[in-house]
């Protein structure tokens, strides 16, 4: 089956950094995104991985490693905006998203 | 860019009825667009796929004929929950991919179903 697991929940401080890991398992792949969401709010694109290695966008990185099945998403100098859901997602063979649970992250000040 | 329209944001209805909720994309063309449910602390759970002028693929365990969905045109598709009851009560939303080489979904901003 297909399988993809990230941690529930995660808490950090302002101004800190923090680390969201994923694993996947899944039939193929054709790279990996990371979406933001918001309690109650649609997500909304984060990060796109399909070559391993890390990727910068500012305040935030993506790294992917595909023979360890490995992704995690760095959030740099934390700000309360931040507390979110951060969802990790997999392209599989078929072109079809799997999608994580997402991980809860709360931002203490 | 790459902007998607949901409407409405948020509707409240009676059970045994039906509601319909559209999905727009505003700035392109999506070849493809998806429908999503979530219940409260949980994940997205994709419940069909759309291809503009051919019949939605809808998920193991998604009733195609109580979800209906209609992808008239590039631009739009609809999402009719007919003789709603209160368990289908959640937030729906949908989202676009153009095609081509690109592969990321462009989300609308959901609609909350309340069935009452």
């Amino acid at each position: 089956g297909q399988n993809i697991d990230q941690p529930t929940e995660m808490t950090a401080t302002e101004g800190a950094i923090v680390q969201i890991n994923c694993t996947y398992q899944t039939s193929g792949f054709n790279g990996l995104f990371w979406y933001q969401q918001h309690a109650g709010e649609a997500p909304t694109f984060l990060s796109y991985n399909v070559l391993d290695g890390l990727e910068e966008k500012g305040r935030f990185s993506s790294f992917l490693s595909r023979s360890k099945g490995y992704s995690y998403l760095l959030l740099k100098e934390l700000q309360m905006k931040d507390s979110a859901s951060y969802l990790c997602a997999v392209l599989d063979s078929n072109y079809q998203l799997i999608w994580g649970a997402g991980t809860k992250l709360i931002i203490k000040p | 860019g790459a902007v998607v329209s949901q409407h409405p944001s948020w509707v409240i209805c009676k059970s045994g009825t039906s509601v319909k909720i559209e999905c727009r994309s505003l700035d392109f063309q999506a070849t493809t667009m998806f429908w999503y449910r979530q219940f409260p602390k949980q994940s997205l759970m994709l419940m069909a796929t759309s291809n503009e002028g051919s019949k939605a693929t809808y998920e193991q365990g998604v009733e195609k004929d109580k979800f209906l969905i209609n992808h008239a045109s590039l631009t739009l598709s609809t999402l009719t929950v007919t003789s709603a009851h209160p368990e289908d009560s959640s937030f729906y939303i949908c989202s676009a991919r153009t095609g081509g080489e690109s592969y990321e979904q462009y989300f609308g901003p959901g609609t909350r179903l309340t069935v009452t």
